[in-house]
């Protein structure tokens, strides 16, 4: 059973950093791109970032450019989003996707963690 | 940047078929993807490839494109389909490999 559950969510300061991180099994993890997927409150879908198999391609969305950081760790089967200047605006619930083989859709989500950035 | 357009909200009574569309100049060149979200939950994905379903979704959930415009239908509606759906699609011209839609939310009435 494919799963994925994320960590590190929290309650931090505008301008203050915060390191997220989903934990997945189930699947060869080495073999999918990921993603992360944000959800403001009340608001819909905004993709984040993805990053390929072997760590050689990422993308991010315009807004988290230069702030936010996708990586991955294939040995440990982890994925994470460093993000670094955060904003109010960056408030939300971030979701860890599996992606198909070329990264163009999400077939499995994890639970989601929440993300606040307030003073 | 590249948007895709659904409407606000569709409603429909028990039985009866709900029609979601959404709109985007690539659509011709991409595939779209849609998935269902209910309150308190991660998305789930009902639909890929424009119209191919994954194993585990009913066969009331289907989808096609035409032209700009992609559809999910959802036919003999039933109100555990109530919930907000998303399309998805990637901008061809390669600056954003993931886009969304706004959403659509799916009163069964």
């Amino acid at each position: 059973e494919v799963q994925l559950v994320e960590s590190g969510g929290g309650l931090v300061q505008p301008g203050g950093s915060l390191r997220l991180s989903c934990a997945a099994s189930g699947f060869t993890f080495s073999s999918y791109w990921m993603s992360w997927v944000r959800q403001a409150p009340g608001k819909g879908l905004e993709w984040v970032a993805n990053i390929k198999q072997d760590g050689s391609e990422k993308y991010y969305v315009d807004s988290v450019k230069g702030r936010f950081t996708i990586s991955r760790d294939n040995a440990k089967n982890s994925l994470y989003l460093q993000m670094n200047s955060l904003r109010a605006e960056d408030t939300a619930v971030y979701y860890c996707a599996r992606q198909d083989d070329y990264g163009d859709y999400a077939d499995y989500w994890g639970q989601g963690t929440l993300v606040t950035v307030s003073s | 940047s590249y948007e895709l357009t659904q409407p606000p909200s569709v409603s429909v009574s028990p039985g009866q078929t709900a029609r979601i569309t959404c709109s985007g100049d690539a659509l011709p060149k991409q595939y779209a993807y849609w998935y269902q979200q209910k309150p308190g939950q991660a998305p789930v994905l009902v639909i890929y490839k424009d119209s191919e379903r994954p194993s585990g979704i009913p066969e009331r959930f289907s989808g096609s494109s035409s032209g700009t415009t992609v559809t999910l239908t959802i036919s003999g509606v039933q109100a555990e389909d109530e919930a907000d759906y998303y399309c998805q699609s990637a901008d061809s011209s390669g600056t954003s490999p993931v886009v969304f839609g706004g959403g659509t939310k799916l009163t069964v009435l």
